[in-house]
């Protein structure tokens, strides 16, 4: 099975604060995704990466970087928190196989990040 | 942008019967939908896909209709069970590329006993 992981479930920080949002897969997917999850607008993508070092941005990365040094490992980085980026993180990865892109994407469990 | 909405938020159902989900999408060019289930405190599980030159497909007890003529998609749960209350979500993929997915809002299932 896969297995999406994000660092912590739960997280309280302060504004201004400077926060890392890890995800690590165990599966060697070539694309790997965050989104934020907010009620009644669902999921948004912030960023995605289809190779290491590689990134492009997707509809939200406002006030957002990632950063992508090895395959399996995926950050999200808050440089400075704002309380409008309380919201549920969620990780996800999807594979390459053959040269061709698989368009379901596996989940992490999210993590839910609190900004006072 | 364009988006994927849902037609109802919240759907109650008893147990034992049929579940229908809607969607609607807006981009004729959607090649790809696929259906997410979401527990409360989990992660979007895969439920079942289908590509725009397939009207139908059939899982476990789930099964996907496209109409590509009115742009609408529904998700048939057969037997609804308590385990299936959850949030669900279409999503489509929009841009020609399996890296992205565009999410709808989500439809929350309670099954009643």
């Amino acid at each position: 099975d896969v297995k999406v992981t994000q660092s912590s479930r739960y997280l309280v920080k302060r504004t201004g604060e400077k926060v890392f949002l890890e995800c690590v897969q165990d599966m060697d997917h070539e694309n790997m995704f965050w989104y934020r999850q907010d009620p009644g607008l669902g999921l948004r993508l912030i960023y995605f990466s289809y190779d290491v070092k590689m990134k492009e941005k997707g509809d939200i990365p406002e006030g957002y970087s990632v950063s992508r040094e090895k395959k399996e490992r995926f950050s999200l980085i808050l440089e400075s928190a704002s309380t409008n980026q309380t919201s549920m993180y969620l990780c996800a990865s999807s594979p390459v196989v053959q040269g061709k892109e698989y368009y379901e994407q596996y989940f992490g469990p999210g993590t839910r990040l609190t900004v006072t | 942008g364009e988006s994927v909405g849902l037609h109802l938020p919240t759907l109650s159902v008893q147990e034992g019967d049929n579940s229908i989900i809607n969607c609607a999408y807006s981009n004729s060019a959607s090649d790809y939908f696929i259906w997410y289930k979401q527990e409360s405190g989990k992660g979007p599980q895969f439920i079942i896909d289908i590509r725009s030159n397939m009207d139908k497909r059939q899982g476990q007890r789930v099964t996907v209709l496209l109409n590509k003529t009115v742009k609408h998609l529904s998700l048939q749960i057969a037997a609804t069970q308590p385990g299936d209350s959850a949030v669900y979500f279409c999503a489509e993929n929009i841009y020609g590329s399996a890296r992205q997915l565009t999410f709808g809002s989500g439809t929350q299932l309670t099954v009643l006993p």
